[in-house]
Parts: C-alpha cells; structure tokens; sequence
C-alpha cells in the first residue's frame, strides 16, 4: 500500500529536550516536505527536498533541521524544542514534474501531534 | 511570493444545500498550479483536484465542482446537494515559479448538518 508513514503520532516533551520526528515513504517520490499545521494558519511548510542531499527552507524553517541521505527517508530535527513548536505536524510527497518542480499532488503522513511544556 | 486566501474561516450549511467555498490567490509567476484538499475530522488531509493556469475550464467531478477564474485570480470549490460526509476542513493550495513550494490558505471549516 502506497503510504507516508510518520512516527511518533503524539509526543509530549520539555523545552530544550532534542526530539526526531521520522517521516519515511514508499513509492519512490523524489519531492518530500514537512509542514506545520495551527488553528487559523493553515498550513506551512518548514523544510522540503527535492531529491536526495537536497533540502530547502520553507517558509518557517526556524528552530528545525531536516537531512535526505536516503530517497524514502525525511526526517524532522527539533534540537531544543520551544513552546511554540507546538503543533501538528505532515510529511508529505510526490513525485517531481517533467519541468523538475512537485507536482503538488502530496501524499500526506497521517500527521504528529507534539506537544513542548 | 506567493500567497492564497481563503476569507471564509467557518461555513454551515444544512444538508442537501450547494456551498461554495472561496480561493483567492496571488503569484507573479504566468505558470502556476491551484489545488485543493480535503481534512476530514478524521485529520488526514486528501488532494481533491489540481489545475494549471493554462487551463481556465471549469470542472465536475460528481457532486464537486470548480471554478477557476483567471481574471479574478479565483479558484473557486462547489459542493452541490451537500452531504454530512462533506463535514471537513478544506484548503485551497498554490504552486508558482519552479513548483518547489506549495502554499496554504488558512482553510474554511464546512460543517453540513443533518
């Protein structure tokens, strides 16, 4: 089944506590992205890759890392989480376009609820 | 930059009533991609519809439909005979440039009532 997988769904966690939120998916995209989702904001997205060793800032990539050392794997890096990394999180995917940008029919992890006391 | 606004936070309609729900968008880009996904209560978030900005027809797809007007840079949704199921949050998205981002609105929240 085709699928992005995010781990954990919910965590709680303390101000300054490092924490790794793993997205991985299995159809072979080579766009993936990681969004934030809060009330009244929609979302936004923090990093995204489009291909192996490549990443990019989004629009709030503050206080967030991300690596792509494997094709299926994005992970989301919060080195000393802050209050207001407080959210629901997406890994997304697609595939690229043949003009080399996604083609914006992301396949959505089921989400991560993090919480930062 | 580009940005997408969705003025309508909350909607509700009673079941079998036609709602539309608004997109406003802005790009300085000429070639650019609008969408639309759906967040049930349930939280995932499912892509509905994609359409380029060479392609100004508007299309159905069962009970859903899309209006898409260039001159108004308006990327409008239609759901017709409205059903419970249809309760969700519904985001309308923006791709411009190169495609490497895609922006959110805030999203309207339909609630259809029994």
């Amino acid at each position: 089944e085709a699928q992005v997988t995010q781990n954990p769904r919910y965590l709680i966690t303390v101000t300054g506590k490092k924490l790794t939120v793993t997205c991985s998916q299995n159809m072979n995209h080579e766009y993936m992205s990681w969004y934030r989702q809060d009330p009244g904001l929609g979302l936004r997205q923090i990093y995204y890759s489009m291909n192996v060793e490549v990443t990019d800032k989004g629009d709030v990539p503050e206080g967030y890392k991300v690596s792509r050392k494997e094709k299926r794997n994005f992970p989301l890096i919060l080195e000393s989480p802050s209050p207001n990394q407080t959210s629901l999180y997406f890994c997304a995917s697609s595939l690229l376009s043949t003009k080399g940008g996604n083609t914006g029919e992301l396949f959505f992890g089921e989400g991560s609820r993090l919480t930062v006391l | 930059a580009q940005k997408v606004t969705q003025a309508q936070t909350e909607i509700s309609v009673v079941e079998k009533e036609d709602v539309t729900l608004d997109c406003v968008y802005e790009t300085r880009d000429t070639t650019y991609y609008l969408f639309w996904y759906k967040q049930p209560p349930s939280g995932e978030l499912v892509f509905l519809i994609r359409r380029n900005s060479f392609d100004e027809q508007n299309e159905i797809s069962g009970r859903y439909s899309w209006n898409f007007q260039k001159s108004t840079s308006s990327f409008n949704f239609t759901i017709t005979a409205s059903q419970v199921v249809d309760s969700a949050v519904y985001f309308c998205a923006l791709s411009s440039g190169s495609a490497r981002q895609l922006t959110f609105g805030s999203g309207t929240q339909l609630t259809v009532l029994p």
